[in-house]
């Protein structure tokens, strides 16, 4: 079964700082997303990937970036939180052509104080 | 935009009595249509998609093209299918677009 792995599930941060949050997929997907998960809100997307080195922006990329140097490997960037950005941050895996089932991290709450 | 409405945050059914969570969707093209589900302490997972067209855990889901619709239903609930359900939609190039959500209840 494919592995999505967040490796934080919890994590404090001060307003200001820098945030850095990887997500690691074992099954070879070419496709990678970060949402962010807000009560009465649903999921978002931030940003995704098709492949090494792509990224593409989601709804909300605003206060975001994100790298894929590895095919395995998505991280996502916060250069400065704030505290709007405290939130439930959730990485997804597909493949492709055509990535009809999305495979779904643990998650890692983020709280910006 | 908008693109997949959930207008239900909150449902509460009783052990045993019939179920329907609400999806509507916005799109212009042809829809895919799917419904993740999220447990208490469990990563979000798929559910079930409407172009299977299958029964998963006694849930079905029927597209309605007319009605811009894809409510999730399941005839008598049970206490284990309390959790948040999300009504998704794929469009070009792999996106997902999510609902609010609908979290469920079902009283024993």
């Amino acid at each position: 079964d494919v592995k999505v792995t967040q490796s934080l599930r919890y994590l404090v941060k001060r307003t200001g700082e820098k945030v850095f949050l990887e997500c690691v997929q074992d099954m070879d997907h070419e496709n990678m997303f970060w949402y962010r998960q807000d009560p009465g809100l649903g999921l978002r997307l931030i940003y995704f990937s098709y492949d090494v080195k792509m990224k593409e922006k989601g709804d909300i990329p605003e206060g975001y970036s994100v790298s894929r140097e590895k095919k395995e490997r998505f991280s996502l960037i916060l250069e400065s939180a704030s505290t709007n950005q405290t939130s439930m941050y959730l990485c997804a895996s597909s493949s492709q052509p055509r990535g009809l089932k999305l495979f779904f991290g643990s998650g890692t709450q983020l709280s910006v104080l | 935009a908008q693109r997949v409405t959930q207008p239900e945050k909150l449902l509460s059914v009783f052990k045993g009595a019939p179920v329907e969570l609400k999806c509507n969707y916005s799109y212009s093209g042809s829809p895919e249509l799917f419904w993740y589900v999220q447990y208490s302490r469990q990563r979000l997972q798929l559910l079930l998609r409407h172009i299977s067209r299958e029964s998963i855990k006694g849930f079905t889901a029927d597209l309605n093209k007319g009605e811009t619709s894809f409510h999730l239903k399941k005839p008598f609930a049970q206490e284990e299918d309390s959790a948040m359900y999300y009504c998704a939609l794929l469009v070009p190039g792999n996106q997902f677009y999510f609902g609010t959500g609908t979290s469920l209840t079902v009283i024993p």
